[in-house]
């Protein structure tokens, strides 16, 4: 089965430069979720998507931006990286439903940013 | 506001001994959704089961169990006859309804399973 796909899987960067990770969620998922995970943390959630607009935001930085696209795939545009920003970023998709019904969040690999 | 507590930061044990990991959550919603995420040393994020707050039936999948109690807010996870490619961490999660503004996942801290051979 399709899963989701995250590119690319690993970064490194320099401090204050600029990155975008994309993510592909699974065909006919309809909403996409972004989570950063630091060395041994647990994942914090930054933002999510349905039907290619903003419905959540947690913990995200200014200096951080996202969008979906009418093609459902999402990019996190990600400027003046800092050495903190240096993580696991997950994205995770899940399909459309009726009733308000939470669906099973699927997660992608990951990319590994590492900012030097 | 939502919670999840996964007081065991690590455990170790000897193949083939049953293991169980504890959650509990915190939520004011009625409605909440609970998760059990396992992460291999390779670093991604296996999906293992979803539980709605309205179905409070245990399940068995193969050498998984888990045991959901509302009365004391605990979601646990049983692992019988473990092996060593159980090794990984675990997180326990909880959700709101899709469409409020909890239907981000909230993680514990996740449990350090170690499987000695």
């Amino acid at each position: 089965a399709a899963g989701v796909i995250q590119s690319p899987r690993h970064l490194i960067k320099e401090k204050r430069e600029t990155a975008t990770l994309k993510c592909y969620p699974i065909p006919r998922h309809d909403t996409v979720y972004w989570y950063q995970q630091g060395p041994g943390q647990d994942p914090q959630f930054l933002i999510s998507f349905y039907e290619k607009m903003q419905s959540d935001k947690g913990s995200i930085p200014d200096r951080f931006s996202a969008q979906q696209f009418s093609d459902y795939h999402s990019e996190l545009n990600m400027s003046s990286l800092e050495l903190g920003d240096s993580a696991l970023y997950f994205c995770a998709s899940s399909p459309g439903t009726s009733g308000g019904t939470q669906e099973t969040q699927y997660f992608g690999p990951g990319t590994r940013l590492l900012v030097l | 506001a939502q919670k999840v507590t996964q007081a065991q930061t690590e455990i170790s044990v000897v193949e083939k001994e049953d293991v169980t990991l504890d959650c509990v959550y915190e939520t004011r919603d009625t409605t909440y959704y609970l998760f059990w995420y396992k992460q291999p040393p390779s670093g991604e994020l296996v999906f293992l089961i979803r539980r709605n707050s309205f179905d409070e039936q245990n399940e068995i999948s193969g050498r998984y169990s888990w045991n959901f109690q509302k009365s004391t807010s605990s979601f646990n996870f049983t692992i019988t006859a473990s092996q060593v490619v159980d090794s990984a961490v675990y997180f326990c999660a909880l959700s709101g309804t899709r469409y409020s503004s909890a239907s981000k996942i909230i993680f514990g801290s996740g449990t350090r399973l170690s499987i000695r051979p």
